[in-house]
């Protein structure tokens, strides 16, 4: 069965500190993104990839990197939360004929 | 980025009645266009989606209509049930260059018993 699977599902991280979120799929898509949501702003893209090795940035790439290092898994990296990161965010996969994304189950990130 | 605009932001209908969403894109090159629900605590799931070949499309209570000259698609909830209560999201995307996926902001749906 298809599947996006996210880790942490929840984190609390300080102003200042390193946060990775990591996302595995097991679909075989070439592509897979980092979508932040928030109240009022819907899902806005970070971050995403179409091949292994390689990143592209979103509508909101500033301060996030993303690391895809094999076709499976695809990480988020905050080098230095800030209070403005706290949102959920979602990973999806899709594959390269332009179907609609699968999404993770999410990540609930609060820095404090 | 594509720009992907979704009214209405909040919908209230009571049970039984029709309930409609309307989205809105820019790029002209958009030519696939899929509906998501998102119910509280959980991730956005796939309910229905069109084509650019395609005007309209029904999968039981749902109808996507697709109007390309206007840049407009449309989704359609009848006969409406309080399990319909969620967050939709519709979404463009253009499989020419990179394959992005833009959202509308969304439409809180609560459907009056």
């Amino acid at each position: 069965e298809a599947a996006v699977t996210q880790s942490p599902r929840s984190k609390v991280a300080v102003t200042g500190g390193k946060v990775t979120l990591s996302c595995h799929q097991t679909n075989n898509h070439d592509y897979m993104y980092w979508y932040r949501q928030d109240t009022g702003h819907g899902l806005r893209l970070i971050h995403y990839s179409y091949v292994a090795d390689s990143t592209e940035k979103g509508d909101i790439p500033d301060g996030y990197k993303a690391s895809r290092p094999s076709q499976e898994n695809f990480s988020l990296i905050l080098e230095l939360a800030s209070l403005s990161q706290t949102a959920v965010y979602f990973c999806a996969s899709s594959d390269n004929n332009n179907q609609a994304p699968l999404f993770g189950e999410g990540t609930r990130l609060s820095v404090l | 980025g594509e720009q992907v605009e979704q009214l209405p932001s909040i919908l209230r209908v009571q049970e039984g009645s029709s309930a409609s969403i309307n989205c809105s894109y820019e790029d002209s090159a958009s030519n696939y266009f899929p509906w998501y629900k998102q119910e509280p605590g959980e991730n956005p799931k796939l309910i229905i989606d069109i084509r650019s070949n395609m005007e309209r499309k029904q999968i039981q209570e749902l109808i996507v209509l697709l109007d390309k000259k206007a840049k407009r698609f449309s989704l359609h909830i009848t006969d409406t049930q309080p399990g319909d209560s969620a967050m939709y999201f519709c979404a463009a995307s253009r499989d020419t260059g990179y394959q992005n996926f833009y959202f509308g902001k969304g439409t809180s749906l609560t459907v009056i018993p």
